[in-house]
């Protein structure tokens, strides 16, 4: 089945970028997302892109996809402490399934 | 817009009791709705699709009998656990999908059960 794998923390300096990165096996995923969640709390969309694309710019949020290396990023620019959380990428795996990764705990400090 | 709601948000039950967690999709109607379980630090474990007027379809290892699940209408799920035990306790989080071609689903809050 899918393996949807991605690194378990990410550390950066507030008003840095954040990039997070996950990778994955199956490519017949037609959308791909990223979610957020805080803690305590349920998971919010932030973003997804069709598997055509290669790029998705909304506002701070990046995201880039490498179809040929499986790869999928989700660049956060001017890092906030709002944006501490954890960010999972999940990706289509029909019948309106979803498919998540680890999560991604991110942490950002002064 | 997109948003889901459970409750309760929390709740703290004797080991052998039954609890019911609802969820609701309050300015949007969900063809498909689905129950995760999400155990400390870890992904989500999907646990069942519902969709409406049909019975749930439950992940493999998943008991149906367990954890019952009913979608009445459009906007309205259930989840009850029945003859809780400790090993029950968990975060269950719903999320609902109105069925558009994105497939995107839309989470609820989550509810934190603790069976005693």
């Amino acid at each position: 089945g899918e393996d949807v794998e991605q690194s378990l923390f990410l550390s950066v300096r507030e008003g840095d970028s954040s990039v997070i990165n996950c990778t994955y096996t199956d490519s017949s995923s037609t959308y791909l997302y990223w979610y957020k969640q805080e803690p305590g709390a349920g998971l919010q969309l932030l973003t997804y892109i069709f598997s055509n694309m290669d790029m998705k710019q909304d506002q701070r949020l990046t995201v880039l996809l490498n179809k040929k290396d499986k790869h999928l990023s989700l660049r956060i620019a001017d890092t906030q402490t709002g944006d501490s959380a954890i960010y999972f990428c999940a990706l289509s795996g029909g019948y309106n399934k979803l498919i998540f990764g680890a999560g991604t705990r991110l942490a950002v400090h002064p | 817009g997109a948003v889901v709601s459970q409750h309760p948000s929390w709740v703290i039950c004797k080991s052998g009791t039954s609890v019911k967690i609802e969820c609701r999709s309050l300015d949007f109607q969900a063809t498909t709705m689905f129950w995760y379980r999400q155990f400390p630090k870890q992904s989500l474990m999907l646990m069942a699709t519902s969709n409406e007027g049909s019975k749930a379809t439950y992940e493999q290892g998943v008991e149906k009998d367990k954890f019952l699940i009913n979608h009445a209408s459009l906007t309205l799920s259930t989840l009850t656990v029945t003859s809780a035990h400790p090993e029950d306790s968990s975060f269950y989080i719903c999320s609902a999908s109105p069925g558009q071609s994105t497939d995107t689903q839309y989470f609820g809050p989550g509810t934190r059960l603790t069976v005693l």
